[in-house]
């Protein structure tokens, strides 16, 4: 059974930063592209950060490049999310979200995501 | 950047057909995806690659992407249907994952 498993969301204040853990199990964490999509409380779904199976490419969506940095264990069957110079604005529930394997170019969506972690920055 | 518009809420009566759509530029020449989302839950992939099923999904749910619009059908809407419901597609211009702002779907 896949699982994906968030860890390390809390209150932080502004400026701040905070480390997010994704343990993944039930399949081959090496071989997959994974994401992590954040959802601030009533809001819509907002695609944050993706990496490949083997780091070699990464994303960031505009307003968390330069103050986030996702990474990747494979040995350690983890994903990663270091979140620094943290606003208001970045008060979310995380999600991690393992990429489904495409048939068709072009063709990219979650098959699996995790329970979320919240995290609030306030002063 | 691009963006998919959806419209806020969709009602329906039990046993009806839903329609939910969501729309942006050409969105036909991508392929889209669709999320349903129960109060206090995590995402679940019900449509992707426009009309395709994952296991476990019930038959009831389809997809359909063309033009400028893609459409999320719910024939026969039961009540445990009642969700959020999200869709998503990549921009290969910028390399980034898209989502819709969200349906939130009443069945009453």
């Amino acid at each position: 059974e896949v699982q994906l498993v968030e860890s390390g969301g809390g209150l932080v204040k502004p400026g701040g930063s905070l480390g997010l853990s994704c343990a993944a199990s039930g399949f081959t964490f090496s071989s997959y592209t994974m994401h992590w999509v954040r959802q601030a409380p009533g809001k819509g779904l907002e695609w944050v950060s993706s990496i490949s199976s083997g780091s070699s490419y990464i994303y960031y969506t505009d307003s968390v490049k330069g103050r986030f940095t996702i990474s990747r264990d494979n040995a350690k069957n983890s994903l990663y999310l270091q979140m620094n110079i943290l606003r208001a604005e970045d008060t979310a529930v995380y999600y991690c979200a393992r990429e489904g394997v495409a048939t068709a170019g072009n063709s990219y969506y979650f098959d699996y995501w995790g329970q979320g972690t919240l995290v609030t920055v306030s002063s | 950047s691009y963006e998919l518009t959806q419209a806020p809420s969709v009602s329906v009566s039990p046993g009806q057909t839903a329609s939910i759509t969501c729309s942006g530029d050409k969105l036909g020449d991508k392929y889209a995806c669709w999320y349903q989302q129960k109060s206090g839950q995590s995402p679940v992939l019900v449509i992707y690659q426009d009309t395709k099923r994952p296991s476990g999904i019930p038959e009831r749910f389809s997809g359909s992407n063309s033009g400028n619009t893609a459409t999320l059908t719910i024939s026969g809407t039961q009540a445990v249907d009642e969700a959020d419901y999200y869709c998503q597609a990549w921009d290969i211009r910028t390399a980034r994952v898209v989502f819709g702002g969200g349906t939130k779907l009443t069945v009453l």
